[in-house]
């Protein structure tokens, strides 16, 4: 069964220094999206990325995050500079069609972001 | 925006007993709400969900039902196995792309 995958499985970086962190979507699937969840709290929605733009974004995501769709295969998620707050688990998701209209994400194993 | 409220935070039950989770929405137009399963480190799945124009479904041991005039939705675990320890996530999505998620319930299932 395909699955979403995510690399790193762990990442550890100094406040204040760049991170990407890296996901590979289902291969047919359209709908692609980050989500982070700070130890212990629930899981918190930070963009949503559709046709080559981004659909949807949450507060959270400011101009300290950017995604990118670079080769038709991986997506990433690119934290500009690193701070304390941004330790989380971050997954990314994919989706055939649209949330909006029901369809199922699946959700990547998460990749665990230390920043010390 | 919608905010989805989750009861209770833990939730501890000795194998074979039932257990239930509840939440509630304020967005009165969520039409769709998943439930997730979350294994400690591991990624959420999807377990069971439910769509505004039902008010109930069944999967095995497990059932969800949505009563829309309350604007509340339950998850009910019948006959809780030890492998049924997780957290479990609900969450309302409406007509944004955005799906809010609750704070998620600890099930542990006592063998």
């Amino acid at each position: 069964e395909p699955e979403v995958t995510q690399t790193p499985s762990h990442q550890v970086t100094q406040m204040g220094q760049e991170v990407i962190l890296r996901c590979v979507p289902i291969s047919n699937h359209l709908y692609f999206y980050w989500y982070r969840q700070i130890l212990g709290q629930k899981v918190e929605f930070l963009v949503s990325f559709y046709n080559n733009e981004i659909s949807e974004k949450s507060e959270i995501f400011d101009d300290q995050f950017s995604v990118e769709r670079p080769d038709g295969s991986n997506f990433t998620l690119k934290i500009r500079s690193t701070k304390l707050e941004d330790s989380a688990m971050y997954f990314c998701a994919s989706s055939l069609g649209g949330i909006q209209n029901g369809a199922e994400q699946f959700f990547g194993p998460g990749t665990r972001l230390t920043v010390l | 925006g919608e905010n989805v409220e989750q009861h209770p935070s833990t939730l501890s039950v000795q194998e074979g007993d039932s257990a239930v989770i509840k939440c509630t929405y304020s967005d009165s137009a969520s039409n769709y709400f998943p439930w997730y399963k979350q294994e400690l480190g591991k990624r959420p799945q999807l377990i069971i969900d439910i769509r505004s124009n039902v008010g109930e479904k069944k999967d095995q041991r497990i059932a969800v039902t949505l009563n829309k005039t309350a604007k509340h939705f339950s998850l009910h675990i019948t006959e809780t196995q030890p492998e049924d320890s997780a957290v479990y996530f609900c969450a309302a999505k409406g007509g944004s792309y955005i799906p809010t998620f609750g704070r998620g319930t600890s099930l542990i299932v006592h063998p």
